[in-house]
């Protein structure tokens, strides 16, 4: 079956350091890749994907992430973590011909960021 | 502000009932989707409606279904209640129907069932 998964339900870190939440899958072919956040009592908000081509991808708020095709990874970092980074983040895959037409979800990690 | 919006906010009901959720998806947008948040499992999508046309089908039960109407807005109907469908309910909305679209999701509603 196929799968996406977040291996840390939190992650804690100090503010300033940089900071990595981590992703990988098992999805067939080259995946379509995401990664959400959701604050607080919100809708989950897109950050970045993985489509194609290069394997960095930059996003919002100063996160990037890096498809490693051999290590079936996409981890999500950061340079210097903010307060204001605390949040739950989800990473989402699937196929790129899925039929299903339907995001495979991790289980989201809590990351706090400590002043 | 993701411009996709759900009504209402908050719903208190009891077990046994039926409610109906609103989403509205952002301007343009052509598909809408829908997922259920709960404690302990996680997003879990539910179903997908692209032009008026059901596209996608995932954990949903029987005891709830979804339309997208004319005007593409949706309505998640939600009967005989569990206390289990306790939940926060998202919708998310994108341009089209391709997987690799971004998926934009509205506040949410959140469900109690007593």
């Amino acid at each position: 079956a196929q799968s996406v998964a977040q291996p840390e339900d939190q992650v804690n870190v100090a503010e300033g350091n940089p900071l990595t939440v981590k992703c990988t899958y098992s999805v067939s072919g080259n995946p379509y890749l995401f990664w959400y956040v959701q604050y607080p009592n919100r809708g989950l908000q897109f950050l970045l994907k993985y489509i194609t081509g290069d394997n960095l991808v930059k996003g919002s708020y100063g996160f990037e992430a890096e498809f490693n095709k051999s290590q079936t990874s996409f981890h999500l970092k950061k340079p210097s973590a903010l307060v204001s980074d605390s949040a739950l983040y989800f990473c989402a895959g699937s196929p790129p011909m899925d039929s299903n037409y339907q995001l495979i979800w991790g289980a989201g990690t809590k990351l706090i960021i400590k002043p | 502000d993701s411009g996709v919006t759900q009504t209402p906010k908050h719903l208190i009901t009891a077990t046994g009932q039926r409610v109906t959720l609103r989403c509205s998806p952002r301007s343009g947008d052509l598909s809408v989707y829908w997922y259920q948040q709960s404690l302990d499992q996680g997003l879990q999508f539910l179903i997908q409606y692209y032009n008026g046309e059901e596209r996608a089908k995932g954990n949903i039960l029987e005891r709830f279904s979804a339309q997208q109407f004319p005007d593409l807005h949706s309505e998640l109907n939600l009967s005989s209640l569990e206390l289990g469908d306790s939940a926060l309910y998202f919708c998310a909305s994108s341009v089209g129907n391709s997987i690799a679209a971004t998926q934009y999701f509205g506040p949410g509603t959140r469900l109690t069932v007593l």
